[in-house]
Parts: structure tokens; C-alpha cells; sequence
């Protein structure tokens, strides 16, 4: 139980467009979902947490208006990385919690996004 | 913004040898978790240990927790190769459920 699905895995977009990333759980209402950013050999940095039918709370340096985070239902979030540079290549990881209480996050497997 | 830091950065070791990392937070924690991520891939939890507790075990891992000194260990016995990752520590405060990730320790354990 508990399973957290991203998708795409991997996309590979030009510079100055837009790419959605879709955050499921599969068996459990997430009230809570939180998006990371991952760049090569490094930490997981959160970019933003988001509960269902609220506005997204986003971190200190993490622009809202270029990161647009929408949680519409309890099992889906979506991360839309508008007019896409190349700096903005990385893993993005989404996680969910409400399954094992609030203190549980359930990691989905990944995005890797290319801009070229 | 980052918390944990671990050491080593970098571990390597043979089968069956036994692995510690360290992990160091600054600020007062609700709970510490230990996650692994294979190279390109998502996070698997491993462990979680609360405030109040002081080790935690769960299979060939164990983990300490002393809140005094801000610092948490990961010991894994009888290491495999398939134990080959890198492990992160991550902390959630009372303020929060997102959590701080530490910066990793990648291990390598070589057949």
C-alpha cells in the first residue's frame, strides 16, 4: 500500500516551454503533497508544499509564478514548470502524506527533466 | 532550507562489513527518517525514529537518535552489494511536516 506514481519518468523539452508533471497516490488520499528538486549528487531541496484545494506554500527562493503547483483532488498534484531553461533541469520528486499519518511521506519514483 | 548533514560523504566498503553513517541537525526535531535512493530513482523509506526514542531497529539496520548532541547514526550489518545507494537523512520539526533533507552519504559495497 501506500504507492506514489509520477509521470512522466523522464521528458526532454526545448527551452521556453512548458512541462506538467503529474503526482498520483494510487491507494490512499493524500491531504498533503510536497515537491522536491534534486540536482546531480545532491540533496532533495522541497520546493513546495500543497494541500488539497489550497493554495501551494512555497519555499523561500522558489518562484510560484515559473513553478505552478495544483492540487485539485486528494490523489492528484500536478507541477508545471513554465517557460522551461535549461537551469531548470533536474530530478523532481514529488512525496504524499495521509496515509500513515502526517508524519509519513511516500515518495513517488521521480521525474528527470531535460531542457535543452 | 537544508538541516541534516551526514558523514561520511562517501563510503566504501566490502560485503559483509558493516556500514555506519552519521547524520547532525540543528534544530529541536519531531521525528528523523532514513531514506535510501538508488542512483536516477525515487526515495524508499527505511526508518523513522521519534524524538522520544533513542534507537530503533528493523531488520539489518539500526538506528540511534541522541536529541542532546542533535545527531542520529545509521548502522547497516552484513552489508550486500544490493545495499549500494545513497542514504539520506531527513528531519521534520514541530512547525512542519516537510521535511530537511541531509546532504547523503553514498556507500558502495563491493562483492
Amino acid at each position: 500500500g501506500a504507492v506514489v506514481s509520477q509521470h512522466p519518468s523522464w521528458v526532454i523539452c526545448k527551452s521556453g516551454t512548458s512541462v506538467k508533471i503529474e503526482c498520483r497516490s494510487l491507494d490512499f488520499q493524500a491531504t498533503t503533497m510536497f515537491w522536491y528538486r534534486q540536482f546531480p549528487k545532491q540533496s532533495l531541496m522541497l520546493m513546495a508544499t500543497s494541500n488539497e484545494g489550497s493554495k501551494a506554500t512555497y519555499e523561500q527562493g522558489v518562484e510560484k509564478d515559473k513553478f505552478l503547483i495544483n492540487h485539485a483532488s486528494l490523489t492528484l498534484s500536478t507541477l508545471t514548470v513554465t517557460s522551461a531553461h535549461p537551469e531548470d533541469s533536474s530530478f523532481y520528486i514529488c512525496s504524499a502524506s495521509g496515509a500513515g499519518g502526517v508524519h509519513e511521506q511516500f515518495f513517488g519514483p521521480g521525474t528527470r527533466l531535460t531542457v535543452l | 532550507s537544508q538541516q541534516g548533514e551526514e558523514d561520511p560523504q562517501a563510503l566504501s566498503i566490502q560485503e559483509g562489513e558493516n556500514a555506519t553513517m552519521n547524520c547532525s541537525y540543528k534544530t529541536s526535531i519531531n521525528n528523523l527518517q532514513w531514506y535510501r535512493q538508488n542512483s536516477g530513482r525515487g526515495l524508499v523509506h527505511l526508518i523513522l525514529i521519534r524524538s522520544n526514542e533513542r534507537e530503533k531497529h528493523s531488520g539489518r539496520l539500526r538506528v540511534t537518535l541522541d536529541t542532546s548532541k542533535k545527531s542520529s547514526s545509521l548502522l547497516i550489518t552484513a552489508s550486500r552489494a544490493a545495499d549500494t545507494a545513497s542514504y539520506f537523512c531527513a528531519t521534520d520539526s514541530n512547525s512542519g511536516y516537510a521535511l530537511n533533507f541531509g546532504k547523503g552519504t553514498s556507500l558502495l559495497v563491493t562483492p
